[in-house]
């Protein structure tokens, strides 16, 4: 089946820092890509679509210059999360749909941030 | 907007027994795609069974099932012979089948506990 990869799994970065978070699908092109909040013991919030080649598009309520998205080419894209504050500790997972138009989108292993 | 809605915060089922898991939803649109996905600890989500609106007949996936219901807008997901690593949360998610906007609008989750 379909393989998308998330790293780094964890990262524990400080307050005022950037870190950047990867999505890639392993055997397949993916033009479009999501990326997710999750909040423990909570569902999964959709933050943004990315779409190859173009700007993310944002759910209502996402800073879109402090979650950076780019998804800069079919197999990668990434999500930086710009000056971080320990609120923005927590859970991101990516998605992947298949250029080729499975029904089903794949997800990545997922990311726990910490921001001390 | 759609909307989608699990009842149930928490399941338990014994070891070899079935349970079943309630989801509903709200949407204007004729042609979607509902799917269950489930999330054990590890967080990976792993796709359950998928069920296209326009099919009359339910969608099975060896042990797990569900009742699709078009009319109640219902989509429940039955598991049978429970087995302990059926024990996650389990999301309910919809998909407009409409242009090509694929996001996933999930429901808030079902706690699944299997006891041995």
């Amino acid at each position: 089946g379909a393989v998308v990869s998330q790293h780094p799994s964890r990262v524990i970065c400080k307050s005022g820092t950037s870190v950047k978070i990867e999505c890639r699908s392993l055997d397949f092109q993916a033009t479009t890509m999501f990326w997710y909040r999750q909040f423990p013991k909570q569902s999964l919030m959709l933050m943004a679509t990315s779409n190859e080649g173009s700007k993310a598009t944002y759910e209502q309520g996402v800073e879109k210059d402090k979650f950076l998205i780019n998804h800069a080419s079919l197999t990668l894209s990434t999500l930086t999360v710009t000056s971080a504050h320990p609120e923005d500790s927590s859970f991101y997972i990516c998605s992947a749909r298949d250029l080729n138009g499975f029904l089903e989108a794949f997800f990545g292993q997922g990311t726990r941030l910490t921001v001390v | 907007a759609q909307t989608v809605t699990q009842s149930q915060p928490e399941m338990s089922v014994q070891e070899a027994e079935t349970v079943t898991l309630s989801c509903t939803y709200d949407t204007s649109e004729s042609d979607y795609y509902l799917f269950w996905y489930k999330q054990p600890p590890s967080r990976q989500m792993i796709l359950v069974i998928r069920q296209e609106a326009y099919k009359q007949q339910n969608a099975t996936e060896n042990r797990f099932s569900v009742n699709f219901q078009k009319a109640a807008k219902s989509f429940s997901l039955k598991i049978s012979d429970s087995q302990l690593g059926d024990a996650a949360m389990y999301f309910c998610a919809y998909r407009s089948a409409r242009g090509s906007n694929y996001k996933l609008t999930f429901g808030k989750g079902t706690l699944l506990t299997v006891n041995p």
